[in-house]
């Protein structure tokens, strides 16, 4: 069976320090790994990855893939409550006619005090 | 740009009623989608449709029926409301298989 898996579930961690959230995933068939920032409504998107080793940066948000190890990291550093959400990892499938079709981890609850 | 857009935000349903929740886009994207997401849980694909005309069962998709009569529109009906049926529904698109979705704010229903 498809899995994505995340670790930890849920986090709490003080305005400043630096977070890593992991994602390891068993699929048959690997496309892509999305991640997603959801805090009261809607998933937003975060990152794309599809090749391992190359990092993808935004502002103080990273992310790698390991397609080796089958897994991916998410790095906040220097963090703010803003940052407080809880983060969604999801692999995309890449056969048939569920090509695209995302699968869902159950996601970190980060917390950020101030 | 409204992106997808969902209604209602909330709604109560009693066992056994049936209703639709609302789904569109005006990104002229192709691909939709419906999720569940249960407390503590990933999202759960109920249905999807690569283009108007076309749709198929996701990971769950008992209790649900949906249709896609045009490019804008995916709406979801569900026709005997069960308890557990409770859930927070996201409806996504993309404009093709490869590219990320982005989701609506979510329909909130609970079944009592």
């Amino acid at each position: 069976e498809d899995k994505v898996v995340q670790s930890p579930l849920s986090l709490v961690v003080h305005e400043g320090d630096t977070v890593t959230l992991n994602c390891s995933y068993e699929v048959t068939n690997f496309r892509s790994l999305l991640w997603y920032k959801q805090e009261k409504k809607a998933p937003t998107f975060l990152f794309m990855l599809t090749s391992s080793g190359i990092e993808k940066k935004s502002g103080r948000l990273s992310s790698i893939l390991d397609k080796k190890e089958l897994f991916s990291i998410l790095n906040i550093t220097a963090t703010q409550t803003g940052d407080s959400a809880v983060y969604l990892c999801a692999v995309a499938m890449n056969y048939g006619g569920s090509q695209g079709n995302l699968i869902f981890g159950k996601g970190t609850k980060l917390s950020v005090k101030p | 740009n409204a992106g997808v857009t969902q209604t209602p935000k909330f709604r109560i349903l009693k066992i056994g009623q049936s209703m639709t929740l609302q789904c569109t886009q005006d990104m002229n994207h192709n691909y939709m989608y419906w999720y569940r997401q249960d407390p503590g849980m990933g999202l759960k694909l109920i249905y999807y449709s690569v283009g108007a005309g076309i749709t198929d069962k996701g990971e769950v998709p008992n209790g649900y029926n949906v249709s896609r009569s045009t490019t804008e529109d995916f709406p979801l009906r569900l026709e005997l409301a069960a308890p557990s049926q409770t859930s927070v529904y996201f409806c996504a698109s993309s404009y093709s298989r490869g590219e990320p979705q982005h989701f609506g704010d979510g329909t909130r229903l609970s079944i009592l």
